[in-house]
């Protein structure tokens, strides 16, 4: 079965400091990814996904993610990061082939100091 | 454009009560829909899916059942509520089945007490 490891659980930081936020999967074939995001008092919204292509993927909000497939990992970075990306943030995944069921890491809760 | 509606916005009920939320999906026409619950540091489950009216598919056993009684309506239910019922639940929906982005809905908040 898949699954999906983010093991920041809680994350504090400063503005302007930089994020990368860690998400493993298991699965042996081939996958979609996806970051969504949940700002306080808002729907789960998508920040940036991957299909195929160039491993580098670039989302909303100054956003990017890294698909490394040796190491089955999907890291969500951002060079400088603001008060408002304070958010809880889920990474998840899909198979490429078959009915889409997303399966979620455990998400992280960032949370930035002005 | 497309909206998903979910209510209620939360919910307290006693253990042994029953139990329906109500999931509607506007702007679009046949998609693919999904329930899900949030439970603090577990991320979110997929609880059931469905690709059209009637048709239902079960994740995990569970307490829970739901239906789909017209091509944007999606319903929770259960007959009788466990206090391990409670948590957040969201609904959200997919034109498509193949990586397509899913929509999420702003939740229902159930207390089981």
């Amino acid at each position: 079965a898949q699954s999906v490891s983010q093991h920041n659980h809680h994350v504090i930081l400063s503005e302007a400091a930089s994020l990368e936020l860690g998400c493993n999967y298991s699965y042996g074939g081939t996958v979609n990814l996806f970051w969504y995001v949940q700002y306080p008092g808002q729907h789960l919204q998508l920040l940036l996904k991957y299909f195929s292509g160039d491993p580098l993927v670039k989302g909303i909000k100054g956003f990017e993610a890294e698909f490394i497939k040796s190491k089955f990992s999907f890291n969500l970075r951002k060079p400088s990061v603001q008060w408002s990306d304070t958010a809880e943030y889920f990474c998840a995944v899909t198979p490429n082939t078959g009915f889409q069921k997303l399966v979620f890491g455990t998400g992280t809760r960032l949370l930035v100091s002005p | 454009s497309q909206t998903i509606h979910q209510w209620p916005a939360t919910l307290v009920q006693p253990v042994g009560s029953p139990l329906s939320l109500e999931c509607t999906v506007e702007g679009t026409s046949n998609p693919n829909l999904y329930w899900y619950r949030q439970a603090a540091g577990r991320g979110l489950q997929l609880l059931f899916y469905s690709v059209g009216i009637g048709q239902i598919s079960s994740e995990v056993p569970q307490n829970l059942s739901a239906s789909r009684p017209q091509d944007r309506q999606f319903i929770l239910s259960s007959k009788k509520l466990l206090l391990s019922d409670s948590g957040f639940y969201l609904c959200a929906w997919t034109a498509g089945d193949r990586g397509e982005e899913q929509y999420f809905g702003p939740g229902t908040r159930l207390t089981v007490t």
